[in-house]
């Protein structure tokens, strides 16, 4: 099993619907993120978090919200969808104690659609 | 100006080709660097650290210029399984720790 996974892995959905992507990992990491990645695009921060009580805005947090239920579990709400969030979403971890190392862990992505 | 730019290729490289990819950074307090590979629709996978010595794992070399604010990734005897897209990294450790992706530069090795 992976050790980072996102749920759904794929959606489709129309405009204007309310879609959550879930996140949850058994590494036992605090630090946790949303990027987004568009075709021929780099990886964009929406959302971290590095601990249960700590949330933060990544550079392209508009039209997103998140929710961090526990440790293990960070999940990435899109209140109204719209068509330009059609992307692919990806969830990481990291671990603080690992000093200067800052290792991201993906999970496989959750590919959503928005018509 | 990005924070982090790449060269986006495409390389097309034969097998057994030596390639060299480069990266800059615009904000000199980065702290840590990267080189991540990511396959086709695939998530991104760690494939190795920059430290400022420079460092080498079997035919992959990463190379750190702080001065120059400029990183590359030589990748030597190229396979057709290094075929993937190469994201350059940064991370800078700040209250706001967080790593800066940039968009990658897309390698094929044909046959």
């Amino acid at each position: 099993d992976a050790d980072v996974t996102q749920t759904p892995r794929n959606r489709i959905t129309k405009t204007g619907k309310r879609i959550m992507l879930e996140c949850s990992q058994t590494k036992g990491h605090d630090r946790m993120y949303w990027y987004r990645q568009d075709p021929g695009l780099g990886l964009r921060l929406i959302y971290y978090s590095f601990d249960v009580k700590d949330i933060n805005k990544g550079e392209i947090s508009d039209g997103y919200s998140v929710s961090r239920q526990a440790q293990a579990k960070f999940s990435l709400s899109l209140e109204s969808a719209i068509p330009n969030q059609t992307a692919l979403y990806f969830c990481a971890t990291s671990d603080s104690r690992t000093g200067g190392v800052r290792e991201l862990f993906f999970g496989e992505g959750s590919r959503l659609t928005v018509l | 100006r990005k924070e982090v730019e790449q060269d986006p290729g495409p390389f097309n490289v034969p097998e057994g080709a030596t390639v060299a990819f480069n990266c800059t950074y615009s904000n000199s307090a980065s702290q840590s660097f990267f080189w991540y590979r990511q396959d086709c629709r695939k998530e991104p996978k760690l494939l190795m650290s920059v430290y400022s010595s420079g460092n080498e794992d079997g035919r992959f070399t990463a190379q750190l210029n702080r001065a120059s604010q400029y990183i590359s990734l030589l990748i030597r005897d190229s396979k057709l399984s290094d075929s993937a897209t190469y994201l350059c990294v940064v991370y800078f450790n700040t209250n706001a720790g967080k790593s800066t992706f940039g968009d990658g530069t897309t390698l094929t090795v044909k046959p």
